[in-house]
Formats: structure tokens, sequence, C-alpha cells
């Protein structure tokens, strides 16, 4: 199994630009999730998936939208990026056990620079 | 939105030494869980607590979940130089508070002199 990997590894947009960011999962995982890392901030959930066709908002979802058609993919959209979204950003995904995660596995990231 | 305080922030010691450190909130969770960060990696999970009171063991490293159940603490003895990194706490509201959104701490740094 490859876990949760994630595409691309870096990448520089300038401000007005639109990206998406891929995430895959290979583990069949129904929970699917986006954080991103900003420094002395730990990480801030931006929006989660519970199942496809199912998403909601984290803690900080202004600016990003994302969609979940399969189980396996969660792809996270910048409409038009800003120098605030400039930060790394976390894929994970984990089983649920009813309203239980069990564990969280994450992608190795993606170093987002908006300029 | 939920806070996590985790402390401290960074520590620097020599191998061999013990390591602890805490989160606290406000809030009460249902679960927590302890996380490592290596550079250029994603966290990797170290702990899970599942009850309060619950005390757990993963070779080195030991943490409990509080009795109030706003409190946990990850313990790390004999440190080694493997051990650097970034320590995550994160918790796991209860179903009426969106049990399906994790929160994480700021993160300790760990550094570690040889």
């Amino acid at each position: 199994n490859a876990g949760v990997t994630q595409t691309p590894k870096f990448q520089v947009l300038k401000t007005g630009q639109s990206m998406t960011l891929q995430c895959a999962q290979d583990m069949n995982h129904e929970y699917m999730s986006w954080y991103r890392q900003d420094p002395g901030m730990g990480l801030r959930l931006i929006h989660y998936s519970v199942g496809a066709g199912i998403t909601d908002q984290g803690e900080v979802p202004n600016g990003y939208n994302v969609s979940r058609s399969t189980t396996e993919d969660f792809p996270l959209r910048l409409l038009s990026a800003a120098p605030s979204q400039t930060s790394v950003y976390f894929c994970a995904s984990s089983n649920l056990a009813g309203w239980r995660q069990e564990t969280q596995y994450f992608g190795p990231g993606t170093r987002l620079l908006v300029l | 939105g939920q806070q996590l305080n985790q402390s401290p922030q960074s520590m620097f010691i020599q191998e061999g030494e013990d390591v602890s450190m805490n989160c606290t909130s406000s809030s009460i969770f249902n679960t927590w869980l302890w996380y490592k960060q290596e550079p250029g990696e994603g966290p990797v999970l170290l702990i899970a607590l599942y009850k309060a009171g619950e005390l757990t063991s993963n070779g080195r490293l030991t943490a409990q979940f509080g009795i109030t159940r706003k409190d946990s603490f990850l313990n790390i003895s004999a440190s080694i130089p493997s051990d650097v990194g970034i320590y995550f706490c994160a918790g796991q509201l209860r179903p009426s508070q969106g049990a399906q959104k994790l929160v994480f701490g700021q993160g300790t740094r760990l550094t570690i002199n040889p």
C-alpha cells in the first residue's frame, strides 16, 4: 500500500491564481481531512469528509473548497490564492468506528508559497 | 475554536535525560493522541488514549489521559538522538461537539545535545 499520497510536493503561486492540491489514499478509509501547518500554530483543520459525497468545514475553511467524489480522493482547491495561504498542507485519512476516529495517517505534505 | 495549550514550546536536553510535555484544555476530550513529526514529513501517531485515567506505554514513551478529560501528558525516558522532532498532542471532541474534528496543540520542539 502507498498509504496517503499528496501532489505536488512544492508549489509557488502568484496572488489570484488557482490550483488544486491532490490527495489520495489506498486504505479504503472513510474519513479524510486537510490541515494547514504554520509556525507556532500546530495543525489546523481546513475541511474534512466522512465518506464519498460528504464534506464539512473545519476550523479554517475560508478560501478553500473540497469535494469527495470517490473514497480514495480528496482534492483541495484554492480558487484565488492569497499570501496568507502560504503554508504546509497535510492530508490525512482514517477509519471511523462509529463516531470515534481510528488512527489518522498523514501524507508527506505540500509546501505552498503564494507571492 | 477549541484550543489545546501544549507546553513547553521547546526543549533542549542532553542525551539520556527524561522528557515530559503536556497538553491542557478548557474542553473535555474523548480521545487524546500524541504525534511526532520529523522535518519534511507528516505527523506519525505515537500513542492513542481512549479512557480517562488511562496510562499507555510504547517503548520508552508513556502517555496518560487525565482524569478530568481536559489534559494529557507524554513522557520520554532516556532520550536518544532519534527522538529529535516536534511532538504534537491532539484531542477528539465528544460527538455533540463535532467528534470528527481533531484539535491539535501548538507542538513541542525537542532538541537533544549528544
